[in-house]
């Protein structure tokens, strides 16, 4: 079981928004740890999408945003298109006991 | 550009060794913690170690302490991974990923495949 929790799969037409979440606890997000999240693409390494809870690296489209309050955080993709498609990863640090970078068990994104 | 090449992966049994290698370029090599991360096949990421920019400070998963080894040549800008008695759930893809601010990973490699299997 991941330390983080996303739902395993969300899906949404071209055109329309999706948001995918990520929940953690009081040892991870909610101890004020920032959240990042990843984009792989089928067949590829995983390639950051936000960093700092939601700040964009130079070259991803303002089409994804992040957030995060309390325990959780979320993914938001605007505009989806059909590149879109792919898994998303949410990954935080933790502070428990020998645990220290710890992922979400991931979202497939499917553009219908 | 930053490039993180990966190589060492292959076919071993159970019991037995491997040793990673990571190649780096494009950045100061010696500036940068580095990580390795491993995704079985169909499953989702884990963290697996950490070593500092000096190398002074290295961490470990649970799940292989005691039986993996973290290492770095900044002479040779290099990241290692030593893994000793390896197990069939050790099967994964293997990548070596910069930890910038030793907080998230802003570059991966494109990852070696470790197989298990008698």
């Amino acid at each position: 079981q991941s330390v983080l929790t996303q739902p395993p799969s969300v899906s949404g037409a071209p055109g329309q928004r999706v948001t995918i979440s990520c929940t953690g606890s009081s040892s991870n997000i909610g101890a004020g740890y920032d959240v990042h999240w990843y984009q792989q693409l089928p067949g590829t390494a995983p390639k950051l999408l936000i960093y700092g809870n939601s700040n964009r690296p130079s070259g991803v489209p303002d089409r994804f945003s992040g957030s995060k309050s309390g325990t959780s955080a979320s993914l938001a993709i605007t505009g989806l298109q059909a590149e879109d498609e792919a898994d998303y990863y949410c990954q935080s640090y933790d502070s428990s006991l020998s645990v220290y970078w710890v992922f979400g068990g991931g979202t497939k994104l499917t553009v219908l | 550009q930053v490039q993180l090449v990966e190589s060492g992966g292959g076919l071993v049994k159970p019991g037995g060794s491997l040793r990673l290698s990571c190649a780096a370029s494009g950045f100061t090599f010696s500036d940068y913690y580095m990580s390795w991360i491993r995704q079985a096949p169909g499953k989702g990421l884990e963290w697996v170690s950490y070593i500092s920019s000096s190398g002074s400070t290295i961490y470990y998963a649970d799940s292989v302490k005691g039986r993996f080894t973290i290492s770095r040549d900044n002479a040779k800008n290099s990241l290692y991974l030593q893994m000793n008695s390896l197990r069939a759930e050790d099967t994964a893809v293997y990548y070596c990923a910069r930890n910038d601010y030793g907080d998230f990973f802003d570059y991966w490699g494109q990852g070696t495949l470790v197989t298990v299997s008698s």
